[in-house]
Parts: structure tokens; C-alpha cells; sequence
């Protein structure tokens, strides 16, 4: 039992290069998000999906797009990087019993 | 959408004090109050959490408050060990929903010092 997994784990662009992030959870979870961390700012929340096939906008969704592409997978597409992305980023899911969110290792993007 | 303040954004205690960190919140619905702890280069686990039908919860050192009435909550750590050295999130959210969106403070960078 793996948990969330995520990769790459670190990543450097160059401003307007694209980049997929990819999440995948073992866990059987319905919801899954996407947060960015950033010094100061806390975790915020950029998209998230409730259940397969749907997928809401949270507090930064600017410049993103997401892919839940099955139950396991939710995938962050960063189509035009900006040095304003450069940011940690992480995808977590939810146990709908406990409403636990159980995150990932995180990915750290670097935006030249 | 809710707005949370949490504070100290940084504490330093002595190895065996009490850490306290407090949160406040601004949306009177939201009844669910997680508080997840993330190590270095680590993602945010969850240590303890609340619901707004209780008043107080505690697990061995740690142990959180919640005063709906006033819209705050707040972390207690005693007998601090150095390896309670981390980044501590406050967050809020409505129990029960589908969705399950958190709303998370800023954080506290808690530093024990042997």
C-alpha cells in the first residue's frame, strides 16, 4: 500500500515550457486535490475532483489545467510555465469515513 | 469562502515546555477542524482533528480545544520532544461534504530546542 504517490519529484522549466505532474492514490479515494505550497502562504488549493469524471476549481486555478483520468489518477498540466509557479506542489486524497486527506510527497517546481 | 488565521507563524520552546498554536476561522457553518504536522521535505499528516460536537479532544501529548462560539480552536502540545520540531497546519472545513475542502492557515514553524 503505497498512499499518494507523486512525480517527478523535482523539476526545473524554463518560463513557457508545459509539464504534466502526475498523482496516483491506492487507497480506493474519491476525492482528490491539488495544493500549492509556498513560504509564508500556507497550502492552497488549486483544483480538486470529487470523483472521477468531475473536477472544480479551488483558490489559485489560474494557469492550470487537471485530469482525473480514473479513480487512481488526477494530474496537474502547467501549460505555459511561469516563474510564479515555482512552488511545491501536492496532491492529496480524502477517506470519505474519516475525512482524512492523505498527501503525497510533493513535487518541486522550479521556474526559470 | 472561509478565512483562517493561525498564530505564532514561528514558536520556539525548550525541550519538556508547552507548545500552543491557535487558529480562527471566519465561516460559523464549517464544523470540521483537522491539524496536520509536515516534517521537512515531507508532505502534511494528519495528527489530530475535531469535530464542532465536541469541545475538546487529546491523543498521549497532544490535544486540541475548540470554541465554536467564539470561531477558534487551538493546538496544545506538552512535553515537548525535540522531534516535535515541524511545520504545523491549522485547517477548517464542513464535515460530511462531498467534497471535503480544507481551507488550511499559514502555519507554524514549531522549533524544540534540546
Amino acid at each position: 500500500n503505497a498512499g499518494v504517490t507523486q512525480t517527478p519529484k523535482f523539476q526545473v522549466l524554463k518560463t513557457g515550457q508545459s509539464m504534466t505532474l502526475q498523482c496516483a492514490q491506492d487507497m480506493n479515494h474519491n476525492s482528490m486535490y491539488w495544493y500549492r505550497q509556498d513560504p509564508g502562504m500556507g497550502l492552497r488549493l488549486i483544483y480538486y475532483s470529487a470523483s472521477e469524471g468531475t473536477t472544480d476549481k479551488g483558490e489559485v486555478p489560474n494557469g492550470y489545467n487537471v485530469s482525473r483520468l480514473n479513480k487512481r489518477e488526477f494530474s496537474l498540466r502547467l501549460e505555459s510555465a511561469a516563474p510564479s509557479q515555482t512552488s511545491v506542489y501536492f496532491c492529496a486524497s480524502r477517506d470519505r469515513g474519516t475525512e482524512t486527506q492523505y498527501f503525497g510527497p510533493g513535487t518541486r517546481l522550479l521556474v526559470l | 469562502g472561509e478565512n483562517v488565521e493561525q498564530h505564532p507563524s514561528t514558536l520556539s520552546v525548550q525541550e519538556g515546555d508547552s507548545a500552543v498554536i491557535k487558529c480562527t476561522y471566519s465561516d460559523s457553518a464549517s464544523n470540521y477542524f483537522p491539524w496536520y504536522k509536515q516534517e521537512l521535505g515531507k508532505g502534511p499528516q494528519l495528527i489530530i482533528d475535531i469535530r464542532s460536537n465536541v469541545g475538546e479532544k487529546k491523543d498521549q501529548r497532544i490535544a486540541v480545544t475548540l470554541n465554536k462560539t467564539a470561531k477558534h480552536f487551538s493546538l496544545h502540545i506538552t512535553e515537548t520532544q525535540p522531534e516535535d520540531s515541524a511545520v504545523y497546519f491549522c485547517a477548517v472545513g464542513p464535515s460530511g461534504s462531498t467534497l471535503g475542502r480544507l481551507y488550511f492557515g499559514r502555519g507554524t514553524q514549531l522549533t524544540v530546542w534540546p
